[in-house]
């Protein structure tokens, strides 16, 4: 079974400060993880992905996750917050059937002024 | 513009009706999903379809059904059996089902029980 773990419901930093979003994974075949952003009353948009390859992927908006294997995380981050990025964020991993996705409860970030 | 489009954007539901969600896609993509979202409780599948005419329970299945008679198309029918049906509902679709390709979201549903 895959399942998938946030760290902190709720994330609060400054403008200008650096954001990460916590997640790790738990997965007895090799992971496919995602990031999407939700916000308020919309659906989900992809950040980035992880499939193969380069364990640091760059996703929009200035967004990066890095795949670590030995600590199984996938955890977000960006180096300057702003604003706009206040939202809902998930860590997903693939399923191994059908492409289904566990979704992680989900982590939400307020940026203050 | 291709996308996914859901209707209506907010339902009122008496209890014990039934109610049909609408998902329809552009995208030419084969494998559809319909999500449950829950405050706190992160995105639970309901159906997912991998071709037409073929569809699977995910893990809330039940008070639910769907149908997939066109690629485009992938209705939830919210039963009178699901007892609490008040949620935010999503559909996605992906290309292909396949564990790397990513899932794209509709604008969502939100049903509420009166």
């Amino acid at each position: 079974a895959q399942s998938v773990t946030q760290l902190g419901s709720h994330v609060s930093v400054s403008e200008g400060a650096l954001v990460l979003l916590r997640c790790n994974y738990s997965s007895s075949v090799p992971p496919y993880l995602f990031w999407y952003v939700q916000y308020p009353n919309q659906g989900l948009q992809l950040l980035l992905k992880y499939t193969t390859g380069a364990t640091l992927v760059k996703g929009i908006n200035g967004f990066e996750a890095e795949f670590k294997k030995s600590e199984t995380s996938f955890h977000l981050t960006k180096p300057s917050a702003h604003m706009s990025d206040a939202a809902e964020y998930f860590c997903a991993v693939s399923g191994s059937q059908g492409g289904k996705l566990i979704f992680g409860q989900g982590t939400e970030l307020s940026v203050k002024p | 513009d291709g996308g996914i489009t859901q209707s209506p954007k907010y339902l009122f539901r008496k209890e014990g009706q039934n109610v049909t969600l609408s998902c329809e896609q552009n995208l030419n993509h084969d494998a559809m999903y319909w999500y449950r979202q829950d405050p706190g409780q992160g995105l639970r599948l309901i159906y997912y379809s991998q071709i037409v005419n073929d569809f699977q329970k995910g893990d809330i299945a039940e008070g639910y059904s769907v149908s997939r008679e066109k690629k485009e198309s992938f209705p939830l029918t919210v039963t009178s059996a699901q007892k609490n049906p008040t949620a935010f509902y999503l559909c996605a679709s992906s290309i292909v089902p396949g564990g790397y390709n990513e899932q794209f979201f509709g604008p969502g549903t939100r049903l509420t029980v009166l």
